[in-house]
């Protein structure tokens, strides 16, 4: 069975910091994944996602993600957080078959401070 | 294009009570899913559509909970009867056709629930 865990439910970083979001999935298929964010009262919008391919994988608003098979991990990561990256954050990695549906991690809420 | 769109953004209701979610998924999107968020529990699928038949909905918490897509341009999600444990935000998404699994789902801004 598929699954995600999202290491660290709250992260705190200083505004010009590294931010680094983990992920971990466990899938007995090549997996697909995503990380979404979710701004306050607001719905999920899309980061970034890894399907085949390049590794590496560059999203919205200065944010990557390397998919590691050897470590089966799908870290999400920004060089310098901004105040407006405060957000919680959502690993997620869809199932295989042709359904759409997706398996969300728990969460990672990011504080950034001034 | 709007977006999905869900109504009411909010609503408060007395435990007991019929309480109606509505969705309308982005224009061409044949799938659509009913999650629920809570401190708690996190985010849950509740179900999932495609083509307007429902594919999975071992999420859905118990019978007090159902949901139709009765078109492609409309879905609802009911509680009957409403109980306060059902306080959550409840989201809808749609996925467009032929994207397989890999593909982008699109949330709605949500749907804001409270039962006194």
């Amino acid at each position: 069975a598929q699954s995600v865990t999202q290491l660290g439910s709250h992260v705190s970083v200083s505004e010009g910091a590294l931010v680094l979001l983990r992920c971990n999935y466990s899938s007995s298929v090549p997996p697909y994944l995503f990380w979404y964010v979710q701004y306050p009262n607001q719905g999920l919008q899309l980061l970034l996602k890894y399907t085949t391919g390049a590794t590496l994988v560059k999203g919205i608003n200065g944010f990557e993600a390397e998919f590691k098979k050897s470590e089966t991990s799908f870290h999400l990561t920004k060089p310098s957080a901004h105040m407006s990256d405060a957000a919680e954050y959502f690993c997620a990695v869809s199932l295989s078959g042709n359904t759409g549906k997706l398996i969300f991690g728990q969460g990672t809420t990011l504080q950034v401070k001034p | 294009d709007a977006g999905v769109i869900q109504s009411p953004r909010h609503e408060v209701t007395e435990m007991g009570q019929e309480v109606t979610l509505r969705c309308k998924p982005i224009s061409g999107h044949n799938s659509l899913f009913w999650y629920r968020q809570t401190m708690m529990r996190g985010l849950e699928l509740l179900i999932y559509f495609n083509n307007n038949v429902p594919i999975d909905d071992s999420g859905m918490p118990e019978d007090r909970f159902s949901a139709k897509m009765p078109n492609a341009s409309f879905s609802t999600l009911k509680i009957q009867p409403s109980e306060p444990r059902d306080s959550a935000v409840y989201f809808c998404a749609s996925i467009r056709p032929g994207s397989g699994y890999y593909n982008e789902q699109f949330f709605g801004p949500g749907t804001r629930l409270t039962v006194l």
